[in-house]
């Protein structure tokens, strides 16, 4: 399968603790998005990046949330002292974005369902 | 205001019915425009991208309205398989592609 991964798929966890999450995107894609969706609610963007530089964070990535990209290949999405707020499924997505013009489709991954109890 | 609005449905029709939904976005100067399909469960897809000049793919049919801020699709000899929800989805002028996403609208076909 050479689609978007992500790992775990489901997570529970107890408020307070810390959960990290991993995201594999589609191989050569240099642009790997993080999305956040509650129930009833579409996606929300949270962070991009453009390889290994984190370029753009929502207003909605407080600083309990931090993600990485190291050498521009899969991501990471941590959250620390889980609140019960924070749970919803957490959506990966990547592209291949050639120069700024043109729409580039963005593939996601299956998500990870995250449960904070 | 939220900047992407649906009506959350859901929309319940039988198989062979013509739908269509609806949304309205509240940033004059976004750039692109598209609809998702998002199974239950699983993740969102792209459906369509949809232009002022209107587009049609199958039996999907999308169409923008700037002046009005208004994006459109209509699904003709609607299919079991049809039943989903509808992610209307638009790209701000932000200078990077990022989708924002109405709540989308729920469509379940009856036999």
């Amino acid at each position: 399968d050479t689609g978007v991964s992500q790992d775990p798929r489901h997570k529970i966890t107890k408020r307070g603790q810390n959960v990290t999450f991993r995201c594999d995107p589609i191989s050569e894609h240099n642009r790997l998005y993080w999305y956040r969706q509650t129930l009833g609610q579409g996606p929300e963007f949270l962070t991009y990046f453009q390889n290994e530089a984190q370029l753009e964070k929502s207003r909605l990535l407080s600083d309990r949330f931090s993600a990485e990209r190291p050498k521009g290949s899969f991501s990471t999405l941590e959250i620390q002292r889980t609140e019960q707020g924070d749970s919803a499924m957490y959506l990966c997505a990547s592209s291949l974005e050639l120069g700024q013009g043109n729409f580039y489709e963005q593939y996601f991954g299956p998500g990870t369902r995250l449960t904070v109890t | 205001r939220k900047e992407v609005e649906q009506d959350p449905g859901p929309f319940n029709v039988p198989e062979g019915a013509t739908v269509a939904f609806n949304c309205t976005y509240s940033n004059s100067a976004s750039q692109s425009f598209f609809w998702y399909r998002q199974d239950c469960r699983k993740e969102p897809k792209l459906l369509m991208s949809v232009y002022s000049s209107g587009n049609e793919d199958g039996r999907f049919t999308a169409q923008l309205n700037r002046a009005s801020q208004y994006i459109s699709l209509l699904i003709r000899d609607s299919k079991l398989s049809d039943s989903a929800t509808y992610l209307c989805v638009v790209i701000p002028n932000t200078g990077f592609q990022k989708l924002v996403f109405g709540t989308g609208t729920r469509l379940l076909v009856s036999p």
